[in-house]
C-alpha cells in the first residue's frame, strides 16, 4: 500500500487562505468518507484536525476545513496564522490489507 | 480529560525484542479500539496496528505483521506493543491513539500519546 500523495511543502502569508492537497485511489481516499488530517509541530505529538472528510472537532478553529473530489481530499486554511506554521498529514482508511494509510506529509509556512 | 502514556522505548539490538506500552487514563478504556502509529526520525507517520475494543480483531501493517503483536489488559487501562525481531528500519518514536468513536470502525484518531522513542542499533 503506498503512502498517499501530499505536496512536500505550501506556504502563505499571514491572513491569506491555503489548501493542502491528499490524493490517493479508489481503494482508499476515493472510495471512502473516513479521511483525517493532522497538525504536527515539531517535537510534539500529532493533533486531529479534520475527521471523516470534512468534520472539525470541537476545539479546532474553524479557519480549518476539509473536502473531497473523488481520489483527492483537501484541507484548507483560511486566514492563516503564525501558529499555523506546522506538518500536515492526511489519513485515509482503506480496503487492502494495511488497513490505514497516511500521507508523506506537507509542510506549511507562514511566510 | 483523556491521557496517553507510552512507556518501554530505548536502544535494543537488532534482531531482539521490546515490549511497548501504553497507559490510558480519563475515559472508559474498553470502549474503543486502539492503535500505534510511528514515525521514524525526520520522516512522517506509518500506522503500525490496530485492536478492536473489545480484543478480538488485530490488523498490522505490511511492514511489521508476524514480527509485532498488539494486546491490550482492560483491567490495566494499558495497550501493548510487543515488538520482536528488531530491524534499523524499526527505529521510530511510537505514539499509540485512541480511535475517534467507541467501539471503532472510523478510522481516525482523536488522542495521542506523546510517544516513546526505540532506537534500533549495534
Amino acid at each position: 500500500q503506498s503512502a498517499l500523495t501530499q505536496p512536500a511543502s505550501v506556504s502563505g502569508s499571514p491572513g491569506q487562505p491555503i489548501t493542502i492537497s491528499c490524493t490517493g485511489t479508489s481503494s482508499d481516499v476515493g472510495g471512502h468518507n473516513y479521511v483525517s488530517w493532522y497538525q504536527q509541530h515539531p517535537g510534539k505529538a500529532p493533533k486531529l484536525m479534520i475527521y471523516e472528510v470534512s468534520n472539525r472537532p470541537s476545539g479546532v478553529s474553524n479557519r480549518f476545513s476539509g473536502s473531497k473530489s473523488g481520489n483527492t481530499a483537501s484541507l484548507t486554511i483560511s486566514g492563516l496564522q503564525a501558529e499555523d506554521e506546522a506538518d500536515y498529514y492526511c489519513s485515509s482508511y482503506t480496503s487492502s490489507d494495511t488497513l490505514v494509510v497516511f500521507g508523506r506529509g506537507t509542510k506549511l509556512t507562514v511566510l | 480529560q483523556v491521557l496517553l502514556v507510552e512507556s518501554g522505548g530505548g536502544v535494543v539490538q537488532p534482531g531482539r525484542s521490546l515490549r511497548l506500552s501504553c497507559e490510558a487514563s480519563g475515559f472508559t478504556f474498553s470502549s474503543y479500539a486502539m492503535h500505534w502509529v510511528r514515525q521514524a526520525p525526520g520522516k512522517g507517520l506509518e500506522w503500525m496496528a490496530l485492536i478492536s475494543y473489545d480484543g478480538s480483531s488485530k490488523y498490522y501493517a505490511d511492514s511489521v505483521r508476524g514480527r509485532f503483536t498488539i494486546s491490550r489488559d482492560d483491567s490495566k487501562n494499558t495497550l501493548y506493543l510487543q515488538m520482536n525481531s528488531l530491524r534499523a528500519e524499526d527505529t521510530a518514536v511510537y505514539y499509540c491513539a485512541r480511535e475517534g468513536r467507541k467501539y471503532g470502525g472510523r478510522y481516525y484518531f482523536d488522542y495521542w500519546g506523546q510517544g516513546t522513542l526505540v532506537t534500533v542499533s549495534s
